[in-house]
């Protein structure tokens, strides 16, 4: 059963260019959630997608967008990149249970470094 | 909001120390707890859960009760390896918060 996978495991861009970033979610799950984890830091809420939708949103700008596809894959952009993005971006994939009380699993995480 | 607040590191234990890393949690709602550890240059790896007052996790000879009381879900382990150097971070979300982490606690074992 593979779990969370992420890709690609690192990026190098510039300021002000674009970055998609990817997410395959653990099998059996339909939720997918990513995180931005700076240096030194614990992961902070980008968004969650269900059901191709963003059912919640954490403090960041509108640069950071994202969508899901009906294999319930995900997709993190990020636009006009500024230093500050360098980070590692976790994704985390979870299942929309009866009790609410998922758990989260996350992938290896795609390094972004912004030069 | 909800925020978790984590014992910050470093933490240097020698092998087979007893190892106590607290965490506490504020709420409005009961909180869903969580550990994950992070090796180096890896994600995140859950490594215990507790869903309700009372509960205990473990995995791994790490273990934490969730104490409504002092709303606290601290991580510990009777003797710890070189193996579990990594960062450990608590979390956690109550009703339709998202996931909320602390800032991490970075373990070092020594031989």
């Amino acid at each position: 059963d593979a779990g969370v996978t992420q890709s690609p495991t690192h990026l190098i861009k510039t300021r002000g260019q674009q970055v998609t970033l990817r997410c395959s979610p653990k099998s059996g799950h339909d939720t997918v959630s990513w995180y931005q984890q700076a240096l030194g830091q614990g992961p902070q809420f980008i968004f969650q997608y269900y059901e191709e939708e963003e059912r919640q949103r954490g403090n960041f700008p509108d640069r950071f967008s994202g969508h899901q596809f009906p294999n319930y894959s995900s997709e993190l952009n990020v636009n006009a990149l500024l230093l500050g993005d360098s980070a590692l971006y976790l994704c985390a994939s979870s299942s929309t249970g009866e009790t609410k009380k998922e758990t989260q699993y996350f992938g290896p995480g795609t390094r972004l470094l912004v030069l | 909001g909800d925020s978790v607040t984590q014992m910050e590191g470093p933490v240097t234990l020698s092998e087979e120390a007893f190892l106590t890393i607290n965490c506490t949690y504020t709420a409005t709602g009961y909180p869903s707890l969580f550990w994950y550890v992070q090796y180096p240059g890896e994600g995140l790896q859950l490594l215990l859960k507790a869903t309700k007052a009372d509960d205990k996790g473990s995995n791994k000879g790490f273990e934490a009760t969730y104490r409504k009381e002092t709303t606290s879900f601290h991580l510990e382990k009777g003797s710890v390896q070189v193996s579990d150097s990594a960062v450990y971070f608590c979390a956690g979300f109550s009703g339709n918060t998202p996931l909320v982490f602390g800032k991490g606690t970075r373990l070092s074992v020594i031989a």
